[in-house]
């Protein structure tokens, strides 16, 4: 079963904090991952975009990495700051005849001063 | 350039009634995919047309349809709305061929729908 899961659920950290999300995937055959940023009450944004043969992708202060090999990705944000609190929604594109787009459930990050 | 639009941005119904929803696409874009969105589900997908033919379905019964016009404008209808059905609608529009493909989808603000 195609399928796309986030760790953790949600997170708390202190402003100016690093924090790795984490991404895992069953889907086949892979076409590219990707990582949206949604604020509460808004639609996501996208943050990256990877295809199979890129490891690192870097947008600012967010880095996304992808290991196509054991099916993981994760996105790490430094020096977080009070407008990063949002959902972080991991997306894996399924490739072949019907493109389609496997959504995880979302880490929802908090940022406290 | 202006982004995703959606209206109406708020609606509540009720039960057994029927709504439709609206999107307009980023110019020039002609893939538009539609979402529903809940707290315990999350993100799943429902349709994507592109050049006013649909290309892709999710696992939706068919009270949920949509169609695209001309001009890439989009629109939802929910027939026989239920509970269940109370959810925040994404449209997002993309400027390649599908919604799995590598080109950038941009979300609108979305349409909150509640149903009682």
């Amino acid at each position: 079963k195609n399928q796309v899961e986030q760790s953790p659920q949600s997170l708390i950290i202190l402003e100016g904090k690093n924090c790795t999300l984490q991404c895992n995937y069953t889907v086949s055959p892979f076409s590219n991952l990707r990582w949206y940023k949604q604020d509460t009450g808004r639609g996501p944004v996208s943050l990256t975009i990877m295809t199979f043969s890129e490891n690192t992708k870097s947008n600012g202060r967010y880095t996304a990495t992808l290991d196509a090999d054991t099916k993981q990705s994760s996105l790490h944000i430094t020096a977080s700051q009070l407008s990063d609190s949002a959902s972080y929604i991991c997306v894996v594109s399924r490739g072949g005849a019907t493109n389609k787009l496997i959504f995880g459930t979302g880490t929802l990050l908090a940022v406290q001063p | 350039k202006a982004g995703v639009t959606q209206t109406p941005r708020y609606l509540i119904k009720t039960r057994g009634q029927q709504v439709t929803l609206s999107c307009s696409p980023i110019s020039g874009h002609r893939s538009v995919s539609w979402y529903q969105q809940t707290p315990g589900q999350g993100l799943q997908f429902l349709f994507e047309y592109f050049s006013e033919t649909q290309r892709n379905k999710g696992n939706f019964p068919g009270r949920f349809s949509g169609r695209q016009f001309s001009n890439s404008r989009s629109e939802m209808n929910v027939s026989t709305l239920e509970l269940g059905d109370s959810a925040l609608y994404l449209c997002a529009s993309s400027a390649g061929g599908t919604s799995g493909s590598v080109f950038e989808q941009y979300f609108g603000p979305g349409t909150r729908l509640t149903v009682t």
